[in-house]
């Protein structure tokens, strides 16, 4: 089936604009998170959404980040006011309903955002 | 302190080779936990889970030492296709969070 698709591929902006980042997570997964990967880092985790659950947002670096999840499905990361530093892989991944042992995450093949 | 820390590496060794990586974990919470692989420039993939009681999946075994808290993660017969950067992934037993270590470089030499 299909798997988690990310779009665009790659955003090259101007310092100081906004971008929109999109996710669309596997059918039928209800968690879906944000991370951003920068160049020989770790992922960062960024936000994550649970079903109709309030999101859990501790992981955004600052308010020029937000997101939104759309009907419980797609997914929008929005950056407003781009820096230099928020040059990035941005990734995203759905899971099933979290349990115990956690479900793997399906990740997407990523944004890499480079703000100029 | 880093929830999640990994030997960055780089292990460079020949095929045939075994090799093995550790990851030390900081939070005694810590209750799920996995291996994934990531390509050069390509997205994380779940390798594999790590089980308690320790678990294999062909070449690879996984071992979990909570007293210790670390995991680790052993390939046998290194294939050139096996060179990646393997990240260690750890969860707690509260919230929602996934820890990801920045992941250990390995390059199978012919």
């Amino acid at each position: 089936g299909a798997g988690v698709s990310q779009s665009p591929s790659n955003k090259v902006t101007e310092k100081g604009k906004d971008v929109e980042l999109r996710c669309d997570p596997i059918s039928g997964h209800t968690a879906l998170y944000w991370y951003r990967q920068s160049l020989g880092q770790g992922l960062e985790f960024l936000i994550y959404f649970q079903g109709n659950s309030a999101p859990d947002k501790s992981g955004l670096p600052s308010d020029r980040f937000s997101a939104e999840r759309t009907g419980g499905s797609v997914s929008t990361l929005t950056i407003q006011r781009t820096q230099q530093e928020d040059s990035a892989v941005y990734l995203c991944a759905s899971s099933l309903d979290l349990g115990t042992p956690a479900y793997e995450q399906y990740f997407g093949p990523g944004t890499r955002l480079t703000v100029t | 302190r880093k929830e999640v820390e990994q030997d960055p590496g780089p292990f460079n060794v020949p095929e045939g080779a075994t090799v093995a990586f550790n990851c030390t974990y900081s939070n005694s919470a810590s209750q799920s936990f996995f291996w994934y692989r990531q390509d050069c420039r390509k997205e994380p993939k779940l390798l594999m889970s790590v089980y308690s009681s320790g678990n294999e999946d062909g070449r690879f075994t996984a071992q979990l030492n909570r007293a210790s808290q670390y995991i680790s993660l052993l390939i046998r017969d290194s294939k050139l296709s096996d060179s990646a950067t393997y990240l260690c992934v750890v969860k707690l037993n509260t919230g929602n969070q996934f820890y990801f270590g920045t992941g250990t470089s390995l390059t199978v030499i012919p």
